[in-house]
Formats: C-alpha cells, sequence, structure tokens
C-alpha cells in the first residue's frame, strides 16, 4: 500500500536549471497539492489540482507549473531554479467530493531541493 | 478567505504533564479541522479532525481535540505528555473544494 511517493527524495540543483519532482498516488483521490516547508513558515501551497485537468494556484505558484494527466500522478516543475526555492517540498493528496470531502490529507514523504 | 492561527512558536512540557496546543482558526462556513504531527525529516502525519457532532475528537497517540464555536478555536490536548510526543504539531482548515491551509506550526518539547 504505497500511499503517496515522491521522487526524488533529495536533489541539488545549480541556478537556472530545471527540474521536476514527481508525485503518485494510488488512493484515487481527486484532490492533490503541492507544499513547501520553510524554517518558521510552515506549510504554503504552490498548486493544486481538484480533478485530473484542472489545476489551480496556492499563496506561493511563482517560479513553479504543474499539470494534472491522470489521477494518479501530479508533478511539480522548476522551470529556472533560484535559491529561494531552496525548501523541502511536500506531496499531499485527499478525497474532496461525493460524500467523501472531509477527508484528511495524506502526505508523502518530503523531497528536499537545495538551489546553489 | 479561511485561516488558521497557531499563537505559540513553541511548548514545553515535562513527561507525564497535560500537554495543550492551541488553534485557532477563522472560516466562512462549517469548519473542517485537523491536527496533524511530524517528526524529523518525515512527511506530516494525521492525528484527527472535526467535521460534525460532539465537539470532543478523540485521534491518534492518546490525543483529543476540543472544539469551540464561540471561541473559534482548535485546541489539542493530550492528559498525560510522553518524551516520544516530542514533534512540530500542525492545525489546518479545510474548504469545500478540499484546500487546506495550515498553521505556521507549534514545536513541543517534551523533557524527562
Amino acid at each position: 500500500n504505497a500511499g503517496v511517493t515522491q521522487t526524488p527524495k533529495f536533489q541539488v540543483l545549480k541556478t537556472g536549471q530545471s527540474m521536476t519532482l514527481q508525485c503518485a498516488q494510488d488512493m484515487n483521490h481527486e484532490y492533490m497539492s503541492w507544499y513547501r516547508q520553510d524554517p518558521g513558515m510552515g506549510l504554503r501551497l504552490i498548486h493544486y489540482s481538484v480533478g485530473a485537468g484542472i489545476t489551480d494556484q496556492g499563496e506561493v505558484p511563482n517560479g513553479y507549473n504543474v499539470s494534472r494527466s491522470t489521477t494518479e500522478d501530479f508533478p511539480l516543475r522548476l522551470l529556472s531554479a533560484a535559491p529561494s526555492q531552496t525548501s523541502v517540498y511536500f506531496c499531499a493528496s485527499s478525497y474532496s467530493s461525493g460524500g467523501r470531502g472531509t477527508g484528511e490529507l495524506f502526505f508523502g514523504e518530503g523531497s528536499r531541493l537545495t538551489v546553489l | 478567505a479561511q485561516s488558521v492561527a497557531q499563537p505559540e512558536d513553541q511548548v514545553n512540557v515535562a513527561e507525564g504533564n497535560p500537554l495543550t496546543v492551541k488553534c485557532t482558526y477563522s472560516v466562512s462556513g462549517n469548519p473542517y479541522l485537523f491536527w496533524y504531527v511530524q517528526y524529523p525529516n518525515r512527511g506530516l502525519q494525521f492525528l484527527l479532525k472535526y467535521i460534525t457532532g460532539d465537539n470532543l475528537v478523540k485521534g491518534s497517540y492518546g490525543f483529543e481535540a476540543e472544539f469551540n464555536k464561540s471561541q473559534t478555536s482548535f485546541h489539542l490536548k493530550k492528559p498525560s505528555a510522553l518524551v516520544s510526543d516530542s514533534a512540530l504539531y500542525f492545525c489546518a482548515v479545510r474548504d469545500s473544494r478540499g484546500k487546506f491551509q495550515f498553521g505556521a506550526g507549534t514545536q513541543v518539547v517534551v523533557t524527562p
């Protein structure tokens, strides 16, 4: 029972490089989201999706792109990495509708990204 | 817009003493409230939630939380803290689309 799987767990980038953080869930959750966690700032929502083909911005979307072509996958793309994007990134998913909409978020183990 | 506030950056408690972690919220409509715990270098783990019903909600690892509508609070409690409860705790509120808003987190330190 895999739950939410994030890869890679660790990544070091140089400024200006691009990369994709992968996220997959096997619980048939409609809702998927990406957060970044920085010391003293809690979890900040980057992007989220309420179903395949639907994405929306969170509170800190700049510099990140997402797509949701399938229910299972929700990759996060860094277009041109900057040192300010050094952070720990978490993917999370939940049910969001159809009588199951009060479900809790399930989190991946996180991806630690360092941009030099 | 919904929001969550955790007024304490850190809570210190001796093992065996009661533990309380505070959370207040602001939402339009009915609140869906959650508590999560994060151990070092791990993802967040669900502890408990309030959706409707009894104001006292029981969750994992002996934790409970009290929903107070008049005070717009959802404080996390444990009658007798353990050293292993030392972790980062997050309160969260969820809207009707499934979007979660998290508080800044409260570091709990339980000393032997």
